[in-house]
């Protein structure tokens, strides 16, 4: 069965923190995707990036970036000088063929502040 | 494009009351899915389809119903209300020809089960 664990559950940090979200992840497969999405107080989900299990190169776009780490099953997520406008819940998820069927973690709530 | 549109964006049901949730999408994507949000939980997919006339269900589809007649259009179906399908309501679309491999999320129904 697939699983997706984030430990997290709230996070709280000062502005311009770097700040880690974890994301432990279980399959069976050998091809599977890994996403993270962040969900703002104003509750639509956005799209922060999807990973196959082949590239394990680390990944950075601004102030984010990811390292995915297939002998932990971890695929943990890295804030670097936070904002308060990266205050929301971000959740991991697991999918097996990378277009469908996302199994979601519980969530990890960030709270940045001033 | 309007991307994936839902509505309505809230309602409120007495206990066995029917209603039928709805998702659309404008991008010709071939796969959508429904998947409900609860405090705690994360997201988990009630049912999904792979294209038109194909339905299955996820993790949690007890209690709902869906079709796809059209590749446009999933609506989920409610088929008698109880106070445990309280939660927030996502589809999602996606399609193995979009470059960003991403799942586009619509912005929700809040519904409420009394």
């Amino acid at each position: 069965a697939q699983k997706v664990t984030q430990a997290q559950t709230e996070i709280s940090v000062v502005e311009k923190e770097d700040v880690t979200l974890d994301c432990v992840y279980e399959t069976r497969d050998t091809t599977y995707y890994l996403f993270w999405y962040k969900q703002p107080p104003s509750g639509e989900l956005v799209f922060l990036i999807r990973r196959n299990s082949f590239d394990e190169q680390n990944e950075i776009s601004g102030r984010y970036s990811w390292n995915f780490q297939k002998s932990t099953s971890s695929f943990n997520f890295t804030i670097t000088a936070s904002q308060v406008v990266d205050s929301a819940v971000y959740f991991c998820a697991l999918s097996r063929d990378g277009y469908n069927k996302l199994i979601f973690g519980a969530g990890t709530r960030l709270a940045v502040h001033p | 494009n309007a991307g994936v549109t839902q509505t309505p964006k809230f309602q409120v049901l007495k206990t066995g009351q029917s209603m039928t949730l709805q998702c659309a999408q404008d991008m010709n994507h071939e796969y959508m899915s429904w998947y409900r949000q609860d405090p705690g939980m994360g997201l988990r997919l009630i049912h999904y389809s792979v294209g038109a006339g194909i339905t299955d269900q996820g993790e949690v589809p007890n209690g709902y119903n869906v079709s796809r007649s059209t590749t446009e259009d999933f609506p989920l179906r409610l088929l008698s209300a109880a106070p445990s399908q309280t939660s927030v309501y996502f589809c999602a679309s996606s399609s193995e020809r979009d470059s960003l491999y991403e799942q586009y999320f619509g912005p929700g129904t809040r519904l409420t089960v009394t």
